[in-house]
């Protein structure tokens, strides 16, 4: 497709599940990130994948939270045993090389409510 | 660490107001500026950008200018519409590619 995409689109989840959200970045670019949109926090960096290297984690908020990118592609968020606290929109972003002043292309988010 | 501070909402404007909305920075080295937009319903998108000192984003009649000496990067629009009503986000980008956002204003025009 010509954006970044995410599914699903909407997740309701019980307290102390897993869950997974996936992001399909623009094919090519090379750097996809994932970000954090609450009513507490406004919009936070998570985590950060460029190419084949290690990727920047440094802004997931506990150790249930993980992200892996197969491929220089596709990634999955994975949130284990989820708190209410994890209730947010989830977005994914795609990056192309060229410098900090290029443009992030955001997909739609996946909005997760933890019941 | 990189920072930003954003005038807070909501605002509500009548159609053809100026609106204003005040972001200012944070930063080690020359960071790139953003405004990026949140129509309802919508995700994010990039509504300007500049990425050195004294350079001016514009487009769809909204326009900040990168202002080292204050650190600001404030959005401007001389006659809003009704469909300008939308969240807008300040950020910044530094060297480490990571976009670190204001706290978002919420903007309501009414016809």
């Amino acid at each position: 497709g010509a954006g970044v995409s995410q599914s699903p689109s909407n997740k309701v989840t019980e307290k102390g599940k897993d869950v997974e959200l996936r992001c399909d970045p623009i094919s090519g670019h090379t750097a996809l990130y994932w970000y954090r949109q609450s009513l507490g926090q406004g919009l936070e960096f998570l985590i950060y994948f460029q190419g084949n290297s290690a990727p920047d984690k440094s802004g997931l908020p506990s150790d249930r939270f993980s992200a892996e990118r197969t491929g220089g592609s596709v990634s999955t968020l994975t949130i284990q045993r989820t708190q209410q606290e994890d209730s947010a929109v989830y977005l994914c972003a795609s990056w192309t090389s060229g410098g900090p002043g290029n443009e992030q292309f955001f997909g739609p988010g996946t909005r997760l409510t933890v019941l | 660490g990189n920072s930003v501070t954003q005038m807070e909402g909501p605002v509500t404007l009548s159609e053809e107001a100026f609106l204003t909305i005040n972001c200012t920075y944070t930063a080690t080295g020359y960071p790139s500026l953003f405004w990026y937009v949140q129509y309802p319903g919508e995700g994010l998108q990039l509504l300007l950008k500049a990425t050195k000192a004294d350079d001016k984003g514009s487009n769809k009649g909204f326009e900040a200018t990168y202002r080292k000496e204050t650190t600001s990067f404030h959005l401007e629009k001389g006659s809003v519409q009704v469909s300008d009503s939308a969240v807008y986000f300040c950020a910044l980008s530094g060297y480490d590619y990571k976009l670190s956002f204001g706290a978002g204003t919420t903007v309501t025009v009414r016809a």
